[in-house]
């Protein structure tokens, strides 16, 4: 139980193009998602925390334009690197959780980003 | 502030038990999550502990001192497989995970 998906696993692009990944409960009700970046080596780093049907709370210095995030139904969120630069090149990670604060949060197995 | 303190490597032997220590301080507390990571990969959630004592599952225990802002991973049987990062992350009064770099666990033959 408590599988995440995540969509796509790999994505090359040119510099200037949006890119949209997906996050989706697959077996659970995800009251709230979060979406992480990860340079390597490096510690997870919370860029937002979004819960079904409203707006997404995002971390200090996390561009919200730059980062477009829709958690349109209990089971699916979007985040839209818009206009992606090389130095938006990393490893980005959603996780789900349950309506209860304290449940774990489970992860997709993330989202390989290379901007050139 | 808040802050999570763990070892940044650690070698332990095929077959062995190893202990991954974490200490922490956060605003509150309500709960501490560990999670294995393998290189490249997301983390996976391995156990959750909110009162003091040992919670085993299978070959991994997790143990939490709450008055002393500690925990510690209990690896037993270690396989080559489990050869990872393993992330301690304390929850706080918001309900909001704090992350370490983790500790790097490397099993050799």
């Amino acid at each position: 139980g408590a599988v995440v998906s995540q969509h796509p696993s790999w994505v090359i692009c040119k510099s200037g193009t949006s890119v949209k990944i997906e996050c989706r409960s697959l077996d659970f009700q995800a009251t709230t998602m979060f979406w992480y970046r990860q340079f390597p080596k490096q510690s997870l780093m919370l860029m937002a925390t979004s819960n079904e049907g409203s707006k997404a709370t995002y971390e200090q210095g996390v561009e919200k334009d730059k980062f477009l995030i829709n958690h349109a139904s209990l089971t699916l969120s979007t985040l839209t690197v818009t206009s992606a630069h090389p130095e938006d090149s990393s490893f980005y990670i959603c996780s789900a959780r349950e309506a209860r604060e304290n449940q774990p949060q489970h992860f997709g197995d993330g989202t390989r980003l290379s901007i050139l | 502030g808040q802050n999570i303190d763990q070892p940044t490597e650690m070698t332990a032997t095929e077959g062995a038990i190893v202990q991954i220590n974490c200490t922490y301080q956060t605003s509150g507390f309500n709960g501490l999550f560990w999670y294995q990571q393998h290189a490249g990969e997301a983390p996976t959630f391995l156990s959750y502990n909110v009162l003091d004592g040992l919670e085993e599952k299978g070959r991994f225990s997790s143990f939490l001192s709450r008055s002393k802002g500690y925990s510690y991973l209990l690896l037993k049987e270690l396989q080559m497989k489990d050869s990872a990062s393993y992330l301690c992350a304390p929850m706080d009064s918001n309900y909001q995970l704090i992350w370490g770099a983790g500790t790097k666990l490397i099993i050799k033959p």
